[in-house]
């Protein structure tokens, strides 16, 4: 299976601040087809998870401008810049490139 | 708008069968896509378990080997979870999504696997 490695576990930020989380493949998550499955969730406390980016960089609709992916290969990035309160929660990356279908163990957000 | 709600026992005794529904509305789930289940177990380790698709194929997730089976109502429009043989380790709260990017989640229903 594919493991996703995301670091940090935890993120301490100060409102306004910005954060970087980190999601490394142990293989390249380049299909067949040419695109990359690498998506970025984020779960906010008592809610399901909820689509930030898809396919490495696209934000889904409604996501607003300071959520940024980068990344290729193996090596990925979420950027959250200018975080407000409703920003924290447990971060994922899920690579949909390889069966099984593999999640990051989850990156948690605070406020500092 | 797309919805997806979960439904089922939240208590299920150690070697029997966890069954759960995800009952999906604003969408057709015979029109596209795969039609998934995920669960989260407790601290925030997640798994995907396996997808019915909109032609009913399946695929599942290895790990659980010949102990799951989802399966559909086009009727009724939902799509079924069974895990069977559970036991304490299964305990996490299951969701129903819509694969390709994840977009739609279900709220999640806590199944606690215990005596």
């Amino acid at each position: 299976d594919v493991v996703l490695t995301q670091t940090p576990v935890s993120l301490l930020i100060s409102l306004g601040g910005q954060a970087s989380i980190s999601c490394r493949s142990s293989q390249s998550l380049v299909h067949s087809n040419g695109n990359t499955y690498l998506h970025w969730y984020l779960q906010k406390p008592g809610q399901s998870p909820q689509l930030l980016i898809y396919q490495v960089s696209n934000r889904f609709s409604g996501i607003p401008d300071r959520f940024s992916g980068s990344g290729s290969g193996t090596d990925f990035t979420l950027k959250i810049s200018r975080v407000e309160p409703e920003d924290l929660g447990v971060y994922y990356c899920l690579q949909r490139t390889h069966n099984p279908w593999t999640f990051g163990g989850g990156t948690k957000l605070e406020l500092k | 708008e797309i919805q997806l709600q979960e439904s089922g026992p939240g208590l299920v005794k150690p070697s029997q069968s966890l069954s759960l529904t995800c009952s999906v509305t604003g969408y057709t789930i015979t029109s596209g896509y795969d039609w998934s289940w995920i669960r989260k177990f407790p601290g925030n380790k997640m798994e995907w378990m396996g997808y019915i698709s909109y032609s009913g194929s399946t695929n599942y997730n290895p790990s659980l080997k010949s102990r799951i089976s989802i399966t559909r109502d086009t009727s009724k429009n939902q799509f079924f979870l069974q895990l069977n043989s559970v036991t304490t380790e299964d305990t996490a709260t299951y969701y129903c999504a819509r694969a390709g990017s994840f977009a739609y989640w279900g709220q999640g229903t806590l199944v606690t696997v215990s005596s």
